[in-house]
C-alpha cells in the first residue's frame, strides 16, 4: 500500500539550512506530482511546493520562493525539500503529499517537525 | 494570489446536517477538494473534484461548487466527524488552502 515517511526535521537557528526527505513506497514518485504542505502550530494547512510527475516543473508558494527547493531521487523513490535562509515563521509540521492526478492529494505522510529558533 | 475563505467554526447536533462553506473568486471555475483532519493526525481527503468521494469515505459526505462558493455537506453527522475541515483549490501553478473550519458535534 501507499506509504510516505518524512524525516529530517529538527531545531535549527534562523538563517540556517535544513533538508527534509520523504521516502515513498507503494508507488513511484516519477509517476505523480508530489507536494510539500506545512502546518504551523495551531494553524491551518499551507501549500509549500510541487514537483511535476516528470520533474520538469517546480512551483513554490510566494512565502518560500527563492529559499526552498523541491527535488526528488527516482531510484531512491524519495522526495526532498531543501530549505535555506530559514525564518522563525517557517516553524511548522511539514507533510509530503502525493498528487492524485485529480487536483487533490490522496496520500499524506505523518509529517516532520521543523522548529526555527535561536 | 488566490484566496479561499472558510468560517472558523461550525456546530451541529448529532444526526443533523452540517454545511461548511469555502469562498473564492469564481470558485466554480476550478476544482475544489476537502480534507478532514483530526487532532494529531494527517489530513484525509474526503472530497475531490468538487463532489467525488474517494474509496472508503462514507456516503454522508458530499460536496458542491457553484458561483463563488463550494460547500462540504455532512448528512447525519456523527460524533466521529468532529474535526477540522479544509478546502483546497488548484489555481494555475499553485495550490491554495482555506483557513480551515472546526466542526463541533454537540
Amino acid at each position: 500500500q501507499v506509504q510516505l515517511v518524512e524525516s529530517g526535521g529538527g531545531v535549527v537557528q534562523p538563517g540556517r539550512s535544513l533538508r527534509l526527505s520523504c521516502a515513498a513506497s507503494g508507488f513511484t514518485v516519477d509517476s505523480y506530482g508530489m507536494h510539500w504542505v506545512r502546518q504551523a502550530p495551531g494553524k491551518g494547512l499551507e501549500w509549500v511546493a510541487v514537483i511535476s510527475y516528470d520533474g520538469n516543473k517546480k512551483y513554490y508558494a510566494d512565502s518560500v520562493k527563492g529559499r526552498f527547493t523541491i527535488s526528488r531521487d527516482n531510484p531512491k523513490n524519495t522526495l526532498y525539500l531543501q530549505m535555506s535562509s530559514l525564518r522563525t515563521e517557517d516553524t511548522a509540521l511539514y507533510y509530503c503529499a502525493k498528487g492524485s492526478g485529480n487536483y487533490s492529494n490522496d496520500y499524506w505522510g505523518q509529517g516532520t517537525l521543523v522548529t526555527v529558533s535561536s | 494570489s488566490y484566496e479561499l475563505t472558510q468560517p472558523p467554526s461550525v456546530s451541529v447536533s448529532p444526526g443533523q446536517t452540517a454545511s461548511i462553506t469555502c469562498s473564492g473568486d469564481k470558485l466554480e471555475s476550478i476544482y475544489v477538494s476537502w480534507y478532514q483532519q483530526k487532532p494529531g493526525q494527517s489530513p484525509l481527503l474526503v472530497i475531490y473534484q468538487d463532489n467525488k468521494r474517494p474509496s472508503g469515505i462514507p456516503e454522508r459526505f458530499s460536496g458542491s461548487n457553484s458561483g463563488n462558493t463550494a460547500t462540504l455537506t455532512i448528512s447525519g453527522t456523527q460524533a466521529m466527524d468532529e474535526a477540522d475541515y479544509s478546502c483546497q483549490a488548484w489555481d494555475r501553478n499553485s495550490v491554495v488552502f482555506g483557513g480551515g473550519t472546526k466542526l463541533t458535534v454537540l
